[in-house]
């Protein structure tokens, strides 16, 4: 099955500063990779996805990338303020028919300090 | 956008007493229905996966028998937890799943077991 290794597990960095989280997978086939925000003792909320066919997607202050040759793929937050303060988790998947089942890594605490 | 409800949000029990948790996709028909366990500082753990009419598929090292899941109507599945022990004491989190690959969390329910 889908392994996915999420580094670093805590990220502190001061506000301003970027932050990058960065996940690799094991499953070639796998071509959907979401990430979750959670807030502490909330649900995950998706931030951003990107898809296989594509190699970096941004959304304001956030971007991920896509390497499907070395299989990992990176969060990039820029201009970090504290409300970015929660935990990160990445996941990978094969998505098909509408559905997928995706495997979690481990997640990053992110921490701003104001 | 989609909304998953979860109830209760919060739960406290005695040891060996059953618990019942309600998944409910408020407006979309959720074909699929996943079920997580999340321990603090942990990542989410996928427990099982339940079709519509189905019975549920459990990830290895899961009791089928101790965490029974019903998905009867495509907008509502059940987790119970039976039995219930201290070491179940956790955040349990599902996930609907419609037609569209973007899947909806709900807001997870948190159980302690004295």
């Amino acid at each position: 099955g889908e392994n996915v290794e999420q580094h670093p597990s805590t990220l502190s960095v001061q506000e301003g500063d970027s932050a990058v989280i960065k996940c690799t997978y094991s499953d070639s086939a796998s071509n959907y990779f979401p990430w979750y925000k959670q807030e502490l003792g909330k649900r995950p909320q998706l931030i951003i996805d990107i898809r296989s066919n594509v190699g970096e997607k941004k959304d304001q202050r956030i971007a991920v990338t896509l390497n499907k040759t070395a299989k990992h793929f990176s969060l990039h937050i820029t201009e970090t303020q504290p409300e970015d303060s929660a935990v990160y988790f990445c996941a990978a998947s094969l998505a098909s028919g509408g559905s997928y089942i995706p495997t979690f890594g481990r997640g990053t605490s992110l921490i701003v300090h104001p | 956008g989609a909304v998953v409800s979860q109830h209760p949000s919060w739960v406290i029990c005695k040891s060996g007493t059953s618990v019942k948790i309600e998944c409910r996709s408020l407006d979309f028909q959720a074909t699929t229905m996943f079920w997580y366990r999340q321990f603090p500082k942990q990542s989410l753990m996928l427990m099982a996966t339940s079709n519509e009419g189905s019975k549920a598929t459990y990830e290895q090292g899961v009791e089928k028998d101790k965490f029974l899941i019903n998905h009867a109507s495509l907008t509502l599945s059940t987790l119970t937890v039976t039995s219930a022990h201290p070491e179940d004491s956790s955040f349990y989190i599902c996930r609907a799943s419609g037609d569209q690959e973007t899947q909806y969390f709900g807001p997870g329910t948190r159980l302690l077991v004295l």
